[in-house]
């Protein structure tokens, strides 16, 4: 069935330094491809979305590009933030639903 | 407007219990969503409604969870006789498009 890989945690990252989260999906159609983030003590927020082949999607200084050829939908930011510790979850959907991946945390020292 | 609303915040209940999850989606929003995240783990689909209607059931574990949302705006998710293994948090969310779904701040379910 449709599903998401993301790469496992914890991700540990220094201020100012380059992260990458991979993410890559398995789906029988097109499906639209999703990013979101949940801050410590709150909810699912949409960081990002793509619904299409080469697609980019961008908030906040996150991107991720939306890869037929490879299935992928690899997250990045140049310079993060301490405040950019949270967990981030890959997702796409298809149909109705929404598939989502284990989630990956970051945590970002000063 | 206010966001999408779930309480309460934290349910902890005996095993064997009866449970009821409510959700308020954001005003005009059709459709509707129920995930269940457990620790550690992505949030995993359960049910969507379009409207009134069910409109995919198939994420729901057994015919212990049932849902409902009977005049297209609020949803209550309900668990009969509850087991250990039912402890999670469960997520609603809401959206005018697939593509943008509105996630609430989740209930925090523990079976004793």
């Amino acid at each position: 069935g449709d599903s998401v890989t993301q790469m496992e945690g914890p991700v540990t990252l220094s201020e100012e330094a380059f992260l990458t989260i991979n993410c890559t999906y398995t789906a029988t159609g097109y499906p639209s491809l999703f990013w979101y983030v949940q801050y410590p003590g709150e909810g699912l927020q949409l960081l990002l979305k793509a619904t299409k082949a080469d697609d980019k999607g961008s908030n906040k200084g996150f991107e991720a590009t939306y890869r037929k050829e490879t299935t992928s939908f690899h997250l990045e930011k140049g310079s993060v933030q301490v405040s950019d510790s949270a967990v981030y979850f890959c997702a796409l959907t298809l149909n109705n639903d929404m598939r989502f991946g284990a989630g990956t945390r970051l945590t970002v020292k000063p | 407007g206010a966001g999408v609303s779930q309480t309460p915040s934290n349910k902890v209940t005996e095993k064997g219990k009866y449970v009821e999850l409510r959700c308020d989606p954001i005003s005009g929003h059709t459709a509707l969503y129920w995930y269940r995240q457990s620790l550690g783990q992505g949030p995993e689909f359960l049910i969507y409604f379009q409207g009134t209607g069910a409109a995919d059931d198939s994420g729901l574990p057994n015919d212990r969870f049932f849902a409902v949302r009977p005049e297209g705006s609020v949803s209550t998710l309900k668990i009969q006789r509850t087991e250990r293994g039912d402890s999670a948090v469960y997520l609603c969310a809401s959206s005018t498009r697939v593509n943008e779904q509105f996630f609430g701040p989740g209930t925090r379910l523990t079976v004793l």
